[in-house]
């Protein structure tokens, strides 16, 4: 069964410093999200996109967060300048177009620390 | 706008006892309703899905959940509890939305099997 994949599992960085997660969602689908969750929390919504443009973003999604779909397979989540409340695991997710029924399908996420 | 509100965010149950799982949702029109499971240190997995087509929706591992549109609820059950049950539950509700076909979580709720 094809599935969400993300890259790298964990990433370390520091304070201050660009980070990219990256999201190769599946192939046919045609919304995707960010969404993270700080450890022992709930999943917050960032952004989701659709038809190579932000449809709908939250309040974290701040000037520091940026997505992009560079090309026709990846999805990527970028912070300009980290802070250590970005610490969090982030999950990218897609959906298929056509109905509202049909589900999100999860990467297993990438873990940021930021110290 | 669309909400779902998950009560109790603990739950314990012994192995071999019942699962009841409460989520009820707030929607401005027929909502969609998701099931997702998160076991320690991976991603969200879909359960089971609400799509109109029956009150009573039966997932993956033995689990099923019932909409109740007088009640608003879309409760997750499960009538014998394995140890390998114990993860994090999130209800969701989909919202048809212009562009932002957005879902919304609960804030979880945490499944203990006591053996």
């Amino acid at each position: 069964e094809p599935e969400v994949t993300q890259t790298p599992s964990h990433q370390v960085t520091q304070m201050g410093q660009e980070v990219i997660l990256r999201c190769v969602p599946i192939s046919n689908h045609l919304y995707f999200y960010w969404y993270r969750q700080i450890l022992g929390q709930k999943v917050e919504f960032l952004v989701s996109f659709y038809n190579n443009e932000i449809s709908e973003k939250s309040e974290i999604f701040d000037d520091q967060f940026s997505v992009e779909r560079p090309d026709g397979s990846n999805f990527t989540l970028k912070i300009r300048s980290t802070k250590l409340e970005d610490s969090a695991m982030y999950f990218c997710a897609s959906r298929g177009g056509g109905t509202y029924n049909s589900p999100l399908h999860f990467g297993n996420g990438t873990r940021l620390t930021v110290t | 706008a669309q909400s779902v509100t998950q009560l109790g965010s603990h739950v314990s149950v012994s192995e071999g006892a019942l699962v009841l799982l409460r989520c009820n949702y707030s929607s401005s029109v027929p909502p969609y309703l998701f099931w997702y499971v998160q076991y320690p240190n991976q991603g969200l997995q879909l359960l089971l899905k609400y799509t109109s087509a029956a009150t009573l929706v039966k997932g993956i591992n033995g689990f099923e959940a019932e909409f109740k549109k007088s009640e608003t609820s879309f409760h997750l059950t499960k009538p014998s509890a394995h140890m390998s049950d114990a993860a994090e539950y999130f209800c969701a509700v989909s919202s048809s939305m212009r562009t932002g076909n957005q879902f919304y979580f609960g804030t979880g709720t945490s499944l203990t099997v006591i053996p």
